[in-house]
């Protein structure tokens, strides 16, 4: 089963506005990451926010992280047309062999109407 | 130019045939991973490896395999024992550093059965 659950499944806005998108997870993590996908291309990496940070900024990307709840954020702040995209949060878990493995949830798509 | 290749950017695989995709980075990372996407979904793992001569199955292993031979190269096999194999592949890369494994993603390939 997805560790990472992304709310909503789509989201439409207007140029200009925001845009919030949750993640929810199972299991204690060792970080959280988000990455976004433009169609039919591979991902990009957006932003890492390790377990014992709470919020972290990054151009108009911002990112919270609740461990007691066990979940997390991305706020992207006056959207543009170009963000128009798919956004993956990721779980960071590490295996009995010191490998740090993702695991991504089955993402956000975001429509961002000129 | 640095980064992560992968060819060919479409397949066709016949009944029975197993088919290999290309993935190879010129980024020194140490760690590699194979992913499949299906339509709407997230990313599930299939292989990743930490160290050349060594990789470790994902998620969903069966009827794929691996190898890393060298640093830079992680090809994936997806054998005829992959009963379900149209999906989009993506291989990312990334460095083992501390405080999070950021992953660097390739093109994808998409992979048709005919």
């Amino acid at each position: 089963s997805q560790q990472g659950e992304e709310d909503p499944q789509a989201l439409s806005i207007q140029e200009g506005e925001n845009a919030t998108m949750n993640c929810s997870y199972k299991t204690s993590i060792n970080n959280l990451q988000w990455y976004r996908q433009n169609s039919g291309r591979g991902l990009v990496h957006l932003i890492l926010i390790r377990s014992n940070e709470r919020e972290k900024h990054s151009g108009r990307l911002r990112v919270t992280l609740d461990t007691s709840k066990k979940s997390s954020s991305l706020l992207i702040t006056a959207s543009r047309a170009a963000d128009t995209a798919s956004y993956f949060c990721a779980t960071a878990l590490i295996t009995q062999g010191g490998s740090e493995k993702l695991v991504f949830g089955k993402g956000t798509k975001l429509t961002v109407n000129p | 130019d640095g980064g992560i290749t992968q060819s060919p950017k479409y397949l066709f695989r016949k009944e029975g045939q197993n088919v290999t995709l290309s993935c190879e980075q010129n980024l020194n990372h140490d760690a590699m991973y194979w992913y499949r996407q299906d339509p709407g979904q997230g990313l599930r793992l299939i292989y990743y490896s930490q160290i050349v001569n060594d990789f470790q199955k994902g998620d969903i292993a069966e009827g794929y395999s691996v190898s890393r031979e060298k640093k830079e190269s992680f090809p994936l096999t997806v054998t005829s024992a992959q009963k379900n194999p149209t999906a989009f592949y993506l291989c990312a890369s990334s460095p083992t550093r501390r405080g999070g494994w950021t992953q660097y993603f390739g093109p994808g390939t998409r992979l048709l059965v005919l």
